[in-house]
């Protein structure tokens, strides 16, 4: 009965390669997020996403490329990967109705690049 | 623009005492106002928030928060802490009239409830 979950956990890789992290919801929403959360445990929205639509990008390399195939799954990934990109990468989701605005969060894809 | 600030990185209480962990935020319009915990290696769990109405909020694990407008502040607050509320508190901002749909999230603060 997982509300958002992420795959892999844990994710360990050479620089220069490329990756993807998958995220997948259960909770019925239309709207799902990508953060960053770097080594000193700052939040940062990456990406956005709304009934698949693009609707926020922050300023991020284009090395990062989302893709929604559908409301209920949002995948980040990730080309030439360097030592900076390591970090916790969190996705998140929450219903654009109603006034709930809450957003609801995955576990966590911990990211290291060595 | 939407900010929010959380000025103590590390915040230390005594079990059954008190807690309060500090936010101040700013933006142009009306806030929508959030907490956030987070447990190692764990992601961000809701506690509560603030759209309209009651300053005081209640949330999750006897949690509870009050906006006030004048100070721009919405500080977290928990009457008896537990050893288990040990964990990183984030406070997170949106401009209910902002063109902008995200989240701002502070820095955290690392809250530790000593035995």
């Amino acid at each position: 009965d997982t509300a958002v979950s992420q795959t892999p956990k844990y994710l360990v890789t050479q620089m220069g390669n490329d990756k993807s992290i998958k995220c997948e919801q259960n909770l019925g929403h239309d709207t799902m997020y990508w953060y960053k959360q770097d080594s000193k445990k700052f939040l940062k929205i990456m990406f956005s996403y709304n009934n698949k639509e693009l609707i926020i990008n922050e300023t991020v390399p284009n090395r990062f490329s989302p893709k929604s195939p559908d409301k209920a799954h949002l995948n980040l990934h990730i080309n030439s990967l360097e030592l900076g990109d390591s970090a916790v990468y969190f996705c998140a989701s929450r219903l654009s109705s109603g006034a709930t605005y809450e957003q609801y969060f995955g576990p966590g894809t911990r990211l290291t690049v060595t | 623009a939407q900010s929010v600030a959380q000025p103590e990185d590390q915040v230390n209480v005594a079990e059954g005492n008190p807690l309060t962990v500090k936010c101040t935020y700013s933006v142009s319009g009306n806030p929508y106002l959030f907490w956030y915990v987070q447990y190692p290696n764990r992601g961000l769990q809701f506690l509560l928030k603030y759209i309209t109405g009651d300053n005081l909020v209640k949330g999750s694990y006897g949690f509870e928060a009050e906006f006030n407008k004048s100070q721009t502040s919405f500080h977290l607050k928990k009457p008896s802490a537990l050893v288990s509320d040990s964990a990183l508190y984030f406070c997170a901002v949106r401009d209910a009239s902002g063109s902008a749909r995200q989240l701002t999230f502070g820095s955290g603060t690392q809250l530790t409830v000593l035995p």
